[in-house]
């Protein structure tokens, strides 16, 4: 089944303690991106990757990192995380289908920083 | 600076009573316009691209429209399970081609 996989689904962790949340498609999409999801702000673009080795950042890159090194997976690394970084994340990649683009999105991965 | 404004933020709506949702945007060369249901804990789910003024596309009870500043989203004789969250994003072209632009969303409520 195509799909885009994060991991874990949900996640507590302590201030300061690096965590990486993974998200592999098995599509073969070259376009992936990263997304936070927070009340009364909507979706916002963290990183994207138009392919591997290629990172941009988005409207929110503060505090996140991200690495395309292979074309499957694109990561997203907190190295210090903080309580303002508690949010629901998504993944996404780029399908296009009979000549229309559109994203295929992760389950998503709830996070709460304590 | 992209922007996407939604509204309204909630709609409730009864069975069988049709509706349109706007989306208004500002954005340097439309790449592309997205809408996107969004059930409660679950990730955005595609509904339509829409790439120039004038396009339409349907989907069911769905059908999507664009202009050169804004799309609707117009849902016929609604039901309860059309219930959700809708999204629209843009994607700008030229250098900001990897970035997409959110909404807020509409919530949609539909009573049976």
């Amino acid at each position: 089944e195509a799909q885009v996989t994060q991991n874990p689904r949900y996640l507590i962790t302590v201030t300061g303690k690096k965590l990486t949340v993974t998200c592999s498609q098995n599509m073969n999409h070259e376009y992936m991106s990263w997304y936070r999801q927070d009340p009364g702000l909507g979706l916002r673009q963290i990183y994207y990757s138009m392919n591997v080795e290629v990172t941009d950042k988005g409207d929110v890159p503060e505090g996140y990192k991200v690495s395309r090194k292979e074309k499957r997976n694109f990561p997203l690394i907190l190295e210090s995380p903080s309580p303002n970084q508690t949010s629901l994340y998504f993944c996404a990649s780029r399908f296009t289908r009979t000549g229309v683009d559109g994203y295929t999105f992760g389950s998503g991965t709830r996070l709460t920083v304590v | 600076e992209d922007q996407v404004t939604q509204s309204p933020e909630a709609l409730r709506l009864q069975e069988g009573e049709s509706s349109s949702l706007n989306c208004s945007y500002t954005v340097s060369g439309l790449r592309g316009l997205f809408w996107y249901r969004q059930d409660p804990g679950k990730g955005p789910e595609f509904l339509f691209t829409l790439y120039s003024a004038g396009e339409e596309k349907e989907k069911e009870r769905l059908k999507a429209t664009l202009t050169k500043k804004e799309s609707f989203l117009h849902i016929t004789a609604p039901k309860p399970e059309d219930s959700a969250t809708y999204l629209c994003a843009v994607q700008a072209g030229g250098t900001s081609y990897g970035k997409l632009t959110f909404g807020q969303g509409t919530i949609l409520t539909v009573h049976p």
